[in-house]
């Protein structure tokens, strides 16, 4: 049993390249999240997936695309990556009961440094 | 913004002793969760409290909330060396309609247990 993996584990881009951050769940969980953590800021919401083909904007969307084609998969996109973008890339995943989130299960981070 | 708060931001103690977090949150809720991150590491769910309990258990964990003062307090019995970590709690918010939001984290309480 899997759970959330991400990959790649660490990445280096230069300012302007793009790439996609990819993550894979085998629980069948419909939630799907993407965070990013910085140095005292706990972690905040990029993206988040609701089921395959709907998702929607969180704390901090801008410069990040993501889409959900299947229940499985919810890769992040990196439009144009800026020094700001820095971080450390968290995904994670939970199912739903009563219309209400339970323990979300999280991949072990992607670091990414722009330079 | 961040929902979620934790007070303090470090602690330390000695083996042995309890260790007490609290968080605070701003709006209503459907439940809240606490979350341990070891260095370097992805966060693991601990404990979840609905929004109609006051108390909740589990081994060396005990969690309070008191939605009237939207707070929750993290105790841990009994620390040891391994307790060392960042914990953060989360909040489901209760969405005024549709689906559950995802979770919002604090910025999290740096424990450090000394041997």
């Amino acid at each position: 049993n899997a759970g959330v993996t991400q990959t790649p584990k660490f990445q280096v881009l230069k300012t302007g390249q793009s790439m996609t951050l990819q993550c894979a769940q085998d629980m069948n969980h419909e939630y799907m999240s993407w965070y990013r953590q910085d140095p005292g800021m706990g972690l905040r919401l990029i993206h988040y997936s609701v089921g395959a083909g709907i998702t929607d904007q969180g704390e901090v969307p801008n410069g990040y695309n993501v889409s959900r084609s299947t229940t499985e998969d919810f890769p992040l996109r990196l439009l144009s990556a800026a020094p700001s973008q820095t971080s450390v890339y968290f995904c994670a995943s939970s199912y739903s009961r009563g219309g209400q989130n339970t323990e979300a299960f999280f991949g072990q981070g992607t670091r990414l440094t722009v330079v | 913004s961040q929902q979620g708060e934790e007070d303090p931001q470090a602690l330390s103690i000695q083996e042995g002793e309890n260790a007490t977090m609290n968080c605070s949150y701003k709006t209503s809720i459907n439940n809240l969760q606490w979350y341990r991150q070891n260095s370097g590491r992805g966060l693991v769910h601990l404990i979840l409290i609905r929004s109609n309990e006051r108390e909740k258990h589990s081994g060396r964990l005990r969690v309070t909330l008191d939605t009237s003062k939207k707070s929750s307090s993290l105790l841990i019995t009994a620390s040891r060396a391994a307790d060392t970590a960042s914990y953060f709690c989360a909040t489901a918010e209760r969405p005024y309609s549709g689906s559950a939001r995802q979770l919002t984290f604090g910025s999290g309480t740096q424990l450090t247990v000394l041997p």
